[in-house]
């Protein structure tokens, strides 16, 4: 089975531009999570999409965004890229079902560097 | 305002012998904790869960102990191997009711506890 895939690896983009990446979850979990890492704040939780709904929100500006499509991929989206967007970005996907806890899988993450 | 906290950077210990990994939370709703393996430029990778309705998980090497009238969460390793070493993150998620169900999309992470095994 598949992993969790996110692409690209890494990515370099210049202040102010717009940045989209991709995760593709493990097949049949219908269920994927954003995070940001940097070495300041750790692992912080931007969002979840669940059947093409985003279900909870973490506390980043309007700039990121995201989006889910019918096949549970998913892409995060930051717009007017700041120098401390630079970070580690990871996608989790998991089952999501109901009433049951469901382990989260990583993706290997985007290294985006903002220059 | 730091919901979990991993208060030990870094932990040493002897290849064979026990590693504890301890981690502290504030929030008492938490009710889903789990424990995460990361090495450089890699995702975490998970280990193990517990519930809130328990207090202890087993998984091979791998012990989870949940103490909830301390909001204390442990790893115990045993025994610890070469190939353990890396950093340990702990989680805790609040179930977030919807209409469908439960959700436990949401981690909360700790800042990382850096594991070496020497052989």
């Amino acid at each position: 089975k598949a992993g969790v895939t996110q692409t690209p690896r890494y990515l370099i983009k210049t202040r102010g531009q717009q940045v989209t990446l991709s995760c593709s979850p493990i097949s049949g979990h219908r269920s994927v999570s954003w995070y940001q890492q940097t070495p300041g704040q750790g692992l912080q939780f931007l969002f979840e999409y669940f059947s093409e709904t985003q279900r909870n929100k973490g506390n980043f500006p309007g700039r990121f965004s995201g989006r889910q499509f019918s096949n549970s991929r998913s892409e995060m989206n930051v717009s007017t890229l700041e120098l401390g967007d630079s970070a580690l970005y990871l996608c989790a996907s998991s089952l999501g079902s109901a009433w049951t806890n469901t382990e989260a899988f990583f993706g290997q993450g985007t290294r985006l560097t903002v220059v | 305002d730091q919901q979990v906290k991993q208060n030990s950077p870094s932990l040493s210990v002897q290849e064979g012998r026990i590693s504890i990994l301890n981690c502290d939370y504030t929030n008492s709703m938490f009710d889903y904790f789990l424990w995460y393996k990361k090495y450089p430029a890699e995702g975490p990778t998970f280990l193990i869960s517990i519930s809130s309705i328990k207090d202890k998980n087993e998984d091979g090497r791998f012990t989870v102990f949940l103490n909830k009238s301390a909001k204390h969460l442990s790893l115990h390793i045993v025994p610890s191997q070469p190939g353990d070493s890396a950093v340990y993150f702990c989680a805790a998620s609040v179930g977030f009711s919807y209409a469908g169900g439960t959700s436990y999309g949401k981690l909360t992470f700790g800042q990382g506890t850096i594991l070496t095994v020497h052989p």
